[in-house]
């Protein structure tokens, strides 16, 4: 069946520098890839999304890349602060019309 | 303020006995769903609906239902509750699903004895 896989799972970081969140899907029919933070207590709230006939977006600290060929997109966060440490979530538009989620990636942003 | 409400935000209850967390968005979203969040699992689709009237099941739809009368609201029941069912339950809606961004409500932490 249509699946993401998110890496790593825990990543920790130093304030200020970069972090990598790296995500690949399976269906090639999907064209529509957001990415979600959820901190404690919350729900997942979306922080920036891109589409298959858009090989990159920013937004700010925030950008996101897509490379349909390899079925792989990774969120990109410079410059990090404590308030960016949450559980970040890939998603991926899937053939059936509903999103396929990662696993998460929990951010620590250590000051 | 735009939100996706659930109610109730924790409920424990017991094996059988029937069960419904309520789910209301008033940004006029054609398109809700349910998902149940799981440590290690992420967030699995449990059911969704495009209108009114219209429901379809998502990746672990077994031991739910759901029923969508009225646009705003989609509540998820579970007739006969099972221990396999304590979860992290969250409610979500979009303007017109796949391709607009998704709200989701702030969940509904399930467990059942």
């Amino acid at each position: 069946g249509e699946n993401v896989e998110q890496h790593p799972s825990t990543l920790s970081v130093q304030e200020g520098d970069s972090a990598v969140i790296k995500c690949t899907y399976s269906d090639s029919a999907s064209n529509y890839f957001p990415w979600y933070k959820q901190e404690l207590g919350k729900g997942p709230q979306l922080i920036i999304d891109i589409r298959s006939n858009v090989g990159e977006k920013k937004d700010q600290r925030i950008a996101v890349t897509l490379n349909k060929t390899a079925k792989h997109f990774s969120l990109h966060i410079t410059e990090t602060q404590p308030e960016d440490s949450a559980v970040y979530f890939c998603a991926a538009g899937g053939s059936q019309g509903n999103l396929i989620f990662g696993k998460g990636t929990k951010l620590s942003v250590k000051p | 303020e735009a939100q996706v409400t659930q109610n109730p935000r924790y409920l424990i209850t017991v094996t059988g006995k029937k069960l419904t967390v309520t789910c209301s968005q008033n940004m006029n979203h054609e398109y809700m769903s349910w998902y149940r969040q799981d440590p290690g699992l992420g967030l699995r689709q449990i059911y969704y609906s495009m209108n009114v009237e219209v429901t379809d099941k998502g990746d672990v739809p077994e031991g739910y239902k759901v029923s969508r009368k009225e646009k705003r609201n989609f509540p998820l029941i579970l007739e006969s509750p099972s221990p396999n069912q304590t979860s992290l339950y969250f409610c979500a809606s979009s303007f017109m699903g796949l391709g607009s961004p998704l709200h989701f409500g702030n969940g509904t932490r399930l467990t059942v004895t």
